[in-house]
């Protein structure tokens, strides 16, 4: 059970450039979310998905789109990198509804220059 | 949406002392609230969390207090040790929507 995997853990790219970070859960959970973390800034989401299929914006959508056709698998795509996109990337599962807590990957710190 | 205040943004407390982080919400429907923890590169992980039908919940050196009237709930950490020092994340989240809404953190550090 290897838990929430997330590839890669370090990225750079050019402006302008596309990437797709990875996310897989071995949990079986329902939910899944991508979060950017930034100095002073907490952790924001970008956007969830409650099932495979079923995917939604989050506070901060702008720039990144997500696809769920899986159960297992979340990726987040970057359309075209802008340096306001540095950050550290965070994908994150939860079994239900109900609320245990999510389990966060190990994060992808992304640079954009 | 949920708004998840947080404070203060940084704590340094001598070892052995008592550190409390406090966090307001703005969601009344908002029914669950877990603590996280994130040392320097690391992920977050669960600490500690709480249910709206609780108003007190601990573990050990860990405790969270929930009061649901003034929709406030705070981390308490006694007997601090230097490993307790880390960012520390409240978060609100509503029943049944895993959409989870978090504080903007606190720095704790202990002095050995």
């Amino acid at each position: 059970n290897a838990g929430v995997t997330q590839t890669p853990k370090f990225q750079v790219l050019k402006t302008g450039q596309s990437m797709t970070l990875q996310c897989a859960q071995d949990m079986n959970h329902e939910y899944m979310s991508w979060y950017r973390q930034d100095p002073g800034m907490g952790l924001r989401l970008i956007h969830y998905s409650v099932g495979a299929g079923i995917t939604d914006q989050g506070e901060v959508p702008n720039g990144y789109n997500v696809s769920r056709s899986t159960t297992e698998d979340f990726p987040l795509r970057l359309l075209s990198a802008a340096p306001s996109q540095t950050s550290v990337y965070f994908c994150a599962s939860i079994r239900d509804g109900r609320g245990y807590g999510y389990t966060f990957g190990s994060g992808t710190r992304l640079t954009v220059v | 949406g949920e708004n998840v205040e947080q404070h203060p943004s940084t704590l340094s407390v001598q070892e052995g002392d008592s550190a409390v982080i406090k966090c307001t919400y703005s969601d009344s429907a908002s029914n669950y609230f877990p603590w996280y923890k994130q040392e320097l590169g690391k992920r977050p992980q669960l600490i500690i969390d709480i249910r709206s039908n609780v108003g007190e919940k601990k573990d050990q050196r860990i405790a969270v207090t929930l009061n649901k009237t003034a929709k406030h709930f705070s981390l308490h950490i006694t007997e601090t040790q230097p490993e307790d020092s880390a960012v520390y994340f409240c978060a609100a989240m509503r029943g049944g929507y895993q959409k989870v809404t978090f504080g903007t953190g606190t720095k704790l550090q202990v002095i050995p």
